[in-house]
């Protein structure tokens, strides 16, 4: 079956611009993940959707990270102004249920100029 | 915090020989443990998942174990082959509530033939 799809997958912009990227989870799977993969850093967490609320946001950087999931499927995580230091590879995973396995998408690689 | 860390960083082996991959975490509260694998360019592959009541998972030529009371995990690779190489990921999901996955920074394996 079709596996958590990811848009785009490259994305390069300049600074100060906004950007949208888009995750599509493996149907039926109403847990979904966002993480965030630097170079040089580990997978930091981002944000966490059950169904279309987000029980934990802990992990976004400021408040020009944002995100939402709207029908209990797709999810748009959205960056406003972008900063260098947004430049990253944007991971988003999703889930059947509680302690199953998270399934990653191929990820959406930002550059800001 | 939990933080997990992987060593080594860097592993290079001719093929056939059978390794092991170290992973510890800091906080022995978690809910699981999973390792990952990481192609260049591409998302993250689940490899296996262990439960915190499980001593260890098999899937073919990978068996990990886990420690909780100790913080480590060991991801053991039997007769390695270069389609092995890519960079493998340990994560944990802590308990008290929140799905996400506190990742390592990886271990870069490469196999040579």
């Amino acid at each position: 079956g079709a596996g958590v799809s990811q848009s785009p997958s490259n994305k390069v912009t300049e600074k100060g611009k906004d950007v949208e990227l888009r995750c599509d989870p493996i149907s039926g799977h109403t847990a979904l993940y966002w993480y965030r993969q630097s170079l040089g850093q580990g997978l930091e967490f981002l944000i966490y959707f059950q169904g279309n609320s987000a029980p934990d946001k802990s992990g976004l950087p400021s408040d020009r990270f944002s995100a939402e999931r709207t029908g209990g499927s797709v999810s748009t995580l959205t960056i406003q102004r972008t900063q260098q230091e947004d430049s990253a590879v944007y991971l988003c995973a999703s889930s059947s249920q509680r302690a199953n396995t998270q399934y990653f998408g191929p990820g959406t690689r930002l550059t800001v100029l | 915090k939990q933080e997990v860390t992987q060593i080594p960083a860097a592993l290079s082996v001719p093929e056939g020989e059978n390794l092991v991959l170290n992973c510890s975490f800091t906080d022995s509260a978690i809910y699981n443990l999973q390792w990952f694998r990481q192609d260049p360019g591409k998302g993250l592959t689940s490899l296996l998942l262990i439960q915190s009541s499980q001593r260890e998972q098999t899937s073919g030529r990978l068996n990990a174990s886990l420690d909780k009371s100790s913080g480590r995990s060991t991801l053991y690779i039997a007769a390695s082959q270069p389609g092995d190489s890519a960079t493998y990921l340990c994560a944990v999901r802590p308990q008290g509530g929140s799905e996400k996955l506190v990742f390592g920074k990886g271990t870069k394996l490469t196999v040579n033939p």
